[in-house]
């Protein structure tokens, strides 16, 4: 069955660490994409690929890293510059390009100790 | 930076009602998405309708697109328990795929 996995479901951060959320496909997809969303919020984008090796920036960029090294792998690291790194984060991934619909995964929920 | 506006924020019918929930956006657009989330879980893509489109259907949906107003609308006919969900709009600007969510509509439907 194709789709989007990630892991884990729920995690705990203490103050001053770097925590680290997988997210893998098996879609063929080559575009993937992390966002975040705050509780009675929309989705707000932390960071798009288009392409493995590359990315970019998206409107909520700061206290968040990400690396493309693999096309089914967008791992999400949320450093301890994130001052409120409490929420719902999701991961998705589409074929790219103009008018193509994303897949979601399950999300990973985030809570700090 | 929101770009869809939606509305109602939370909607309540009976099983066998229509709802229609309303999403307005500020720039122009290659095209618009409904996305559904159930509590707790991933957002799944319902309908995609481009910009030269005013009307589609699927199933018992019809999402409607004025331009000219910048806002959609999202029909969901004969409405189910199971139909209890979140239902966001998403703007594509024709940015690399980049979509802009809307805060989102909280459809409660009642057996």
């Amino acid at each position: 069955d194709g789709g989007i996995t990630q892991s884990p479901k729920y995690l705990f951060r203490k103050e001053g660490q770097n925590v680290t959320l997988s997210c893998e496909q098996n879609l063929n997809h080559d575009a993937m994409y992390w966002y975040r969303q705050d509780p009675g919020q929309g989705l707000r984008l932390i960071y798009y690929s288009q392409i493995v090796n590359d990315f970019q920036k998206g409107d909520i960029a700061e206290g968040y890293s990400v690396s493309r090294e693999k096309k089914e792998s967008f791992p999400l690291t949320v450093t301890s510059a994130q001052k409120n790194p409490t929420a719902f984060y999701l991961c998705a991934s589409s074929i790219g390009g103009v008018a193509q619909p994303q897949h979601f995964g399950d999300g990973t929920r985030l809570s700090i100790l | 930076s929101q770009q869809g506006e939606e509305d109602p924020q939370a909607l309540s019918i009976q099983e066998g009602e229509n709802a229609t929930m309303n999403c307005s956006y500020k720039t122009s657009i290659n095209n618009l998405q409904w996305y559904r989330q159930n509590s707790g879980r991933g957002l799944v893509h319902l309908i995609l309708i481009r910009s030269n489109e005013r009307e589609k259907h699927s199933g018992r949906l019809r999402v409607t697109l004025d331009t000219s107003k910048k806002s959609s609308s999202l029909l969901i006919t004969a409405s189910r328990a199971a139909d209890t969900a979140s239902y966001f709009c998403a703007t594509d600007k024709g940015q690399g795929g980049k979509l802009i969510f809307g805060q989102g509509t909280e459809l409660s439907v009642k057996p």
